[in-house]
């Protein structure tokens, strides 16, 4: 199993939909959770950390299940803007720096 | 700019030649890391460091991979007697330390082209 897996889309969804990606991760000892955003030909970015108890930052929601080990992305209300590759980060295991990043879900909102 | 730089944004090289990198990573940010990423691919982990130590590095950091960070500030990525399969973007990050949940802040990435 890969350390962290996503389905890699492309999802094309309209304007103002919403839109949820996934990512699993296989290292149950995993603390730290991110989500990255990338466009096209750049740096990945930071888009917002995932906290145990899930964590809204305005039209994006991040859930974390333990239990289940996957990571949740919900975005509303999507823009034209929001087109990007989405990329889940977690840490390698307890106390490990080590990031590993998963291949990335593309999205394309659509006029 | 207080961000994350690196240098050179773009670097063609021809097989077998040796090429360097260079990471200039914000002032205050303790860990390094080394990414390489690939088409269509997440960035891969190659090389962290802690100041000057470096505290783990990927399988993936072949013999001919060497990273240094000799003064606990800029880091040197070099690559020896490049191969085409290392033809991809190498991405600096730095993070402060603040435990495993900081996030880390990315250059724009070196180039690489080996022809």
């Amino acid at each position: 199993r890969k350390e962290v897996e996503q389905d890699p889309g492309p999802f094309n969804v309209p304007e103002g939909a919403t839109v949820a990606f996934n990512c699993t991760y296989s290292n149950s000892a995993s603390q730290s959770f991110f989500w990255y955003r990338q466009d096209c030909r750049k740096e990945p970015k930071l888009l917002m950390s995932v906290y145990s108890s899930g964590n809204e930052d305005g039209r994006f929601t991040a859930q974390l299940n333990r239990a289940s080990q996957y990571i949740s992305l919900l975005i509303r209300d999507s823009k034209l803007s929001d087109s990007a590759t989405y990329l889940c980060v977690v840490n390698r295991g307890a106390g490990s720096y080590q990031l590993t990043f998963g291949k990335g879900t593309k999205l394309s909102v659509i006029p | 700019d207080t961000g994350v730089s690196q240098d050179p944004r773009h670097k063609i090289t021809k097989r077998g030649q040796n090429v360097t990198f260079r990471c200039d990573p914000i002032s205050e940010h303790n860990r390094l890391y080394w990414y390489r990423q690939t088409l269509g691919q997440g960035p891969e982990f190659l090389t962290y460091f802690q100041n000057e130590a470096q505290l783990e590095k990927s399988r993936l950091l072949s013999d001919r991979f060497s990273a240094e960070r000799p003064k606990g500030s800029f880091s040197t990525l070099e690559i020896q007697r490049t191969e085409q399969g290392d033809s991809a973007m190498y991405l600096c990050a730095s993070s402060p330390s603040k435990g495993a949940r900081s996030p880390l802040h990315f250059g724009n990435g070196t180039r690489l082209t080996v022809t």
